[in-house]
């Protein structure tokens, strides 16, 4: 167990919907990292936040939104979903995103089907 | 361009015997750190082990070993006296930093190893 919770475990939803991802780091991490996992793309890092404030960004669609809170947990925003949105997304967190300080630890992924 | 190349797709080893998982990077930065992660059939994301760039000595923890050749861009992983337990796909990263400052990781495609009784 690595500390990092993610829920909902399973998403089954629509073409067109919107749903919302939860993450909670590790207690005493600052930094909250979201990846997407799929066949054919591979693991994509999407966005960083670090203390509430967006850090870096990486292979992120517009649809798709995330926040830090106060509390240091992560929410990700999926909206307008398609089809090729199906993927498994994973929450990470480490420290800092600073050298010797950023091993990220994985949750355990929110599964999600677009029908 | 492709940063981090793990050339074996597919790895099969007898249990009990070591296997070498192989890993090369591509960067510019003098600072940069390499990681391995280990996600089994149920999903998740173990780490495993760590090695950043400035350090001289390669990384142990338990039965794995990060073999890093800072020349030749490589950072492959060793898992000695191999278990059941360790059929998994293995992923290879490396954290550099991107312009601005922020830090952008990044991860191979994986390989898939499998070890036999």
């Amino acid at each position: 167990d690595s500390g990092v919770t993610q829920t909902p475990k399973h998403l089954i939803t629509a073409t067109g919907q919107r749903v919302t991802l939860r993450c909670s780091p590790r207690s005493g991490d600052l930094s909250v990292y979201w990846y997407q996992q799929s066949l054919d793309q591979g693991l994509q890092f999407l966005i960083q936040y670090y203390n509430g404030e967006e850090r870096a960004k990486g292979n992120i669609l517009e649809r798709f939104s995330a926040q830090q809170f106060p509390d240091l947990h992560s929410e990700l925003n999926l909206s307008s979903l398609e089809l090729g949105d199906s993927a498994l997304y994973f929450c990470a967190s480490s420290v800092t995103p600073l050298p010797g300080e950023e091993t990220q630890y994985f949750g355990p992924g929110t599964r999600l089907l677009v029908l | 361009a492709q940063k981090i190349t793990q050339t074996q797709p597919g790895m099969f080893v007898q249990e009990k015997e070591a296997v070498t998982l192989d890993c090369t990077y591509d960067t510019s930065d003098q600072s940069y750190g390499l990681f391995w992660y280990k996600q089994p059939s149920s999903g998740e994301m173990i780490f495993l082990i760590y090695q950043g760039s400035y350090d001289e000595q390669n990384a142990t923890e338990g039965r794995y070993s990060l073999n890093f050749q800072k020349a030749r861009k490589s950072a492959n992983l060793v898992i000695s006296a191999s278990q059941l337990g360790d059929s998994a796909m293995y992923f290879c990263a490396m954290r550099e930093v991107a312009s601005g400052g922020s830090y952008i990781p990044t991860f191979g495609r994986g390989t898939s190893l499998i070890v036999h009784p």
